[in-house]
């Protein structure tokens, strides 16, 4: 399995809180993906890295931000939680851009 | 954005039976990935595949490549209880550093 980790696994916070959930990988692999994940709709796109410092945003990437800093974490943001953003969340890492590996994902419900 | 029209939806067959499911789009793809999502679990890439007409087979898992580069299909031989899950497939369009997903078959076997 390629080594991602995700944190928190699981979290409860209460509507117009900050919240950061972080993705580390150890497979040094360039390509880094945060996805959300919501009965009906699959897997959704929200940003994604291409190297330190490179984002890109996905579809659905409003009331979301992203950093990278190092290769190994990439870390997603909720400035101002709303319930709408209750989800499982994914990470994903990628060596070409292509086959990704996903991690263990993040349950994140906000009341 | 880009879509890709997997099916069936969902299937509910007998241990035993065969399965296939398939993903078509109107874009033209460079590399097909197929996943499995065990409930509470983040995907796993099952078999990927980069050329037109290619056939690969995982144990009993056989994944197509189709001529048009528009479409794929996952046959599974003699599903076993383990085979239950969300299937998904995905595809990379040329010089794209991200994929597009399907919407998934849920797989529900009856013993």
């Amino acid at each position: 399995d390629a080594g991602i980790t995700q944190s928190p696994r699981h979290k409860v916070t209460e509507t117009g809180t900050p919240v950061t959930l972080r993705c580390h990988q150890t497979e040094n692999h360039r390509y880094m993906y945060w996805y959300r994940q919501d009965p009906g709709h699959g897997l959704r796109l929200i940003h994604y890295s291409y190297g330190v410092k490179d984002t890109d945003k996905g579809e659905v990437s409003d009331g979301y931000s992203v950093s990278r800093s190092k290769t190994e974490d990439f870390l997603l943001t909720l400035e101002s939680a709303t319930s709408s953003q209750t989800s499982v969340y994914f990470c994903a890492i990628s060596e070409t851009g292509g086959e990704q590996y996903f991690g263990p994902g993040t349950r994140l419900t906000v009341t | 954005g880009q879509q890709l029209n997997q099916s069936p939806q969902s299937m509910f067959i007998q241990e035993g039976e065969d399965v296939s499911m398939n993903c078509t789009s109107s874009s033209i793809f460079n590399t097909w990935l197929w996943y499995k999502q065990d409930p509470g679990e983040g995907p796993v890439l099952l078999i990927a595949l980069y050329k037109a007409g290619e056939l690969t087979s995982n144990g009993r898992l056989t994944a197509q490549f189709g001529i048009t580069r528009k479409d794929s299909f996952l046959n599974i031989s003699a599903s076993i209880p383990s085979d239950v899950g969300i299937y998904f497939c995905a595809g990379q369009l040329q010089g794209a550093q991200k994929l597009v997903f399907g919407q998934g078959t849920r797989l529900t076997i009856n013993p």
